[in-house]
């Protein structure tokens, strides 16, 4: 089983709309949850981090955890086409010393004018 | 802009060739990282340093090399590479929670 999983998309939603991607992971003890954003030959760069169960939500980005289902979701409304990348799940793993963040293999989103 | 920067952006080198990436923060973080990631796959961690001691080597083989003089800079010191290393190399620092990547070096075989 990986340790963080996302389905690989392609997402395809039409502008204006909510884009919802999802994210599981196995490590009951991870504590701290991310969302990273990458365009295509560039490198990922942080959108969301949340940390406690329920949403947080910044600007157009929503971020939900369920710590007990193990899922970790986000929302992007009035998507537009700028936001078409790929969108990659990180979470803390809680079983190294190392400071190690487990990235899922990413999420391809493509915004349809 | 992250604060993490790396040298060279792109890189081409021929598999006798021995070469180095650079990356640099200033942003008071004690842990670093190098990750691949080739095209269309997931990020590959390779090595995790933490207040400049190596904590992780993802079976990486020996022709990568790392290297943490202090926690402000980390290299990858590379020889005899295969045409299948081609990648994307991204250096990452953290602070208490938060990983920040670099921009990368685009890195072809020949």
């Amino acid at each position: 089983q990986k340790e963080v999983e996302q389905n690989s998309g392609p997402l395809s939603v039409p502008e204006g709309a909510i884009a919802s991607l999802n994210c599981t992971y196995s490590d009951r003890g991870s504590q701290s949850f991310f969302w990273y954003r990458q365009y295509s030959g560039k490198s990922p760069e942080l959108i969301m981090s949340i940390y406690s169960n329920g949403d947080k939500e910044d600007g157009r980005f929503t971020a939900q955890l369920n710590k007990a289902s193990q899922y970790v979701s986000l929302l992007i409304r009035d998507s537009q086409p700028s936001d078409s990348a790929t969108y990659l799940c990180a979470v803390t793993a809680q079983y190294s010393s190392a400071s190690k963040i487990i990235f899922g293999s990413g999420t391809r989103l493509s915004i349809r004018p | 802009e992250t604060g993490v920067t790396q040298t060279p952006r792109h890189l081409v080198m021929g598999m006798t060739n021995k070469k180095s990436l650079k990356c640099e923060q200033h942003l008071g973080h004690n842990a670093m990282y190098w990750y691949k990631q080739s095209a269309k796959k997931p990020l590959e961690l390779m090595f995790v340093y933490n207040f400049k001691e190596q904590t992780e080597n993802n079976s990486v083989p020996s022709r990568f090399s790392p290297e943490c003089p202090n926690s402000s800079h980390l290299f990858l010191h590379l020889h005899t590479l295969q045409p299948e290393d081609s990648a994307l190399y991204l250096c990452a620092s953290r602070s208490q929670e938060t990983q920040y990547f670099g921009p990368g070096t685009r890195l072809l075989v020949l």
